[in-house]
């Protein structure tokens, strides 16, 4: 069975800053298999981005997503207001078909 | 414009089977994806539930397997989820979702609160 683990639990930083976001997973896997998602309070998870590096629709470029075998990355270049969330990573495993999340990363306002 | 709607009953009892309809409205099921659900809760955050393809082909969460169902009703364009010995420990947010072949969630509805207690 594969973890999720993501670290930091919780990141204070200010507006403009640079958050970095790790997920490590338990073995290897194909970087076409993690996603990373943002989930605010009262709404649903939102898909930023898959297969690694790929933004999902509408995400600005600010996020970006990298890493490879177990260390990815979620990195915010410049933190806006509307950034202070909640941040999954997510992976899908097909033997058997599975979807795994992390624990999620809480970014505060400092 | 995909949407989905997830509809339920918000409180049911200890013991008893949850039944949830996930209404897709922008897009036809028998077009083609996965479909799932997950569900949210502060204890053990997000847990994907199921999937299921527009053919009826169906995945499980293994620890949840044995009380979970998940169908497809194309001419509805529903999805819907059963899960059966509820116990508090299945109160959260149920989430239907759109799985595109990149396996991730994509297009998320805005959630059903579901509460299991006496």
């Amino acid at each position: 069975e594969i973890v999720l683990a993501q670290s930091p639990g919780t990141l204070s930083l200010s507006p403009g800053e640079r958050a970095t976001l790790s997920c490590r997973v338990s073995q290897s896997i194909a970087g076409s298999l993690l996603a990373w998602y943002q989930r605010k309070p009262g709404q649903a998870p939102r898909l930023l981005i898959y297969a690694t590096s790929n933004r999902a629709t509408g995400i600005p470029d600010r996020f970006t997503g990298s890493g490879s075998g177990t260390d990815f990355t979620l990195t915010i270049s410049r933190l806006e207001p509307d950034d202070f969330a909640v941040y999954f990573c997510q992976h899908y495993g097909n033997s058997p078909p599975a979807f795994t999340f992390g624990g999620g990363t809480k970014v505060e306002i400092k | 414009q995909l949407q989905l709607e997830e509809s339920g009953p918000g409180l049911v009892k200890p013991s008893e089977t949850l039944s949830l309809i996930c209404n897709v409205s922008g897009f036809s099921i028998s077009n083609g994806f996965y479909w799932g659900w997950v569900r949210q809760s502060p204890e053990k955050g997000l847990e994907w539930i199921a999937s299921v393809y527009h053919s009826g082909t169906t995945y499980y969460n293994p620890s949840l397997k044995s009380r979970v169902s998940i169908s497809v009703d194309t001419p509805n364009n529903q999805i819907s989820l059963r899960v059966n010995s509820l116990t508090a420990a299945d109160t959260a947010i149920y989430y239907c979702a759109r799985i595109p072949p990149y396996r991730a969630f994509d297009v998320w509805g805005q959630g059903a609160a579901v509460t299991v207690s006496s």
